[in-house]
């Protein structure tokens, strides 16, 4: 158990929805990054989180948007949804945003289907 | 440009063997690699870890190789058990001022055969 919780674990959902996935980061970690996984695309980063603002972005479509909140969780929000939107969405937190390690830690993920 | 590729995408062996997984990397500015292990229907989990300062970093029964004249690297596990079934990643640090991104590779598939 990474420490780092996701809900939901499964969701189905049509194409032209909005849905929300939910992220607890480990206690005490500071930043929240996620993590998109496609079956033929690996783990594409998202973005990134540091104590409630955003520090990186990486290929995050304009259609997806996410916010890290004072308590430090996070949710990425993702609208009108597409077919190509399924897949695995992965959220890491480490301690702190200039952390000279790369141990990420990862929750079990979110698998999103678009039907 | 950001890109980290594995260079097989399945690998199996036997149950004891030693097992040695390839990365690829483009990024000649990255100076920190980590392996990850994923197994099924989990996040990934960190392996071991490389600074680009290093050539050789040993682990639990794991070893990274790293060398940067080729920009290749490699995960090399010890007598190889069925736990260690899982898609292995090898992932690059590129650094934006202060703000680290981990860029993944594809992954490779590791089958260890009783």
């Amino acid at each position: 158990d990474s420490g780092v919780t996701q809900t939901p674990k499964h969701l189905i959902t049509a194409t032209g929805q909005r849905v929300t996935l939910r992220c607890s980061p480990r206690s005490g970690d500071l930043s929240v990054y996620w993590y998109q996984q496609s079956l033929d695309q690996g783990l594409q980063f998202l973005i990134q989180y540091y104590n409630g603002e955003e520090r990186a972005k990486g290929n995050i479509l304009e259609r997806f948007s996410a916010q890290q909140f004072p308590d430090l969780h996070s949710e990425l929000n993702l609208s009108s949804l597409e077919l190509g939107d399924s897949a695995l969405y992965f959220c890491a937190s480490s301690p702190r945003q200039g952390s000279n390690t790369g141990e990420l830690f990862f929750g079990e993920g979110s698998r999103l289907t678009v039907l | 440009g950001e890109s980290v590729g594995l260079h097989l995408p399945t690998l199996s062996v036997q149950e004891g063997d030693n097992s040695i997984i390839n990365c690829a990397y483009s990024n000649s500015a990255s100076d920190y690699f980590i392996w990850y292990k994923q197994e099924s229907g989990k996040g990934p989990q960190f392996i071991i870890d490389i600074r680009s300062n290093m050539d050789k970093r040993q682990g639990q029964r794991v070893t990274v190789l790293l060398n940067k004249t080729v920009k290749h690297l490699s995960l090399q596990i010890a007598a190889t058990q069925p736990g260690d079934s899982a898609v292995y990643f090898c992932a690059e640090k590129i650094w934006s001022g202060n703000t680290g991104k981990l860029i993944f590779g594809q992954g490779t598939t590791l089958q260890v055969k009783p």
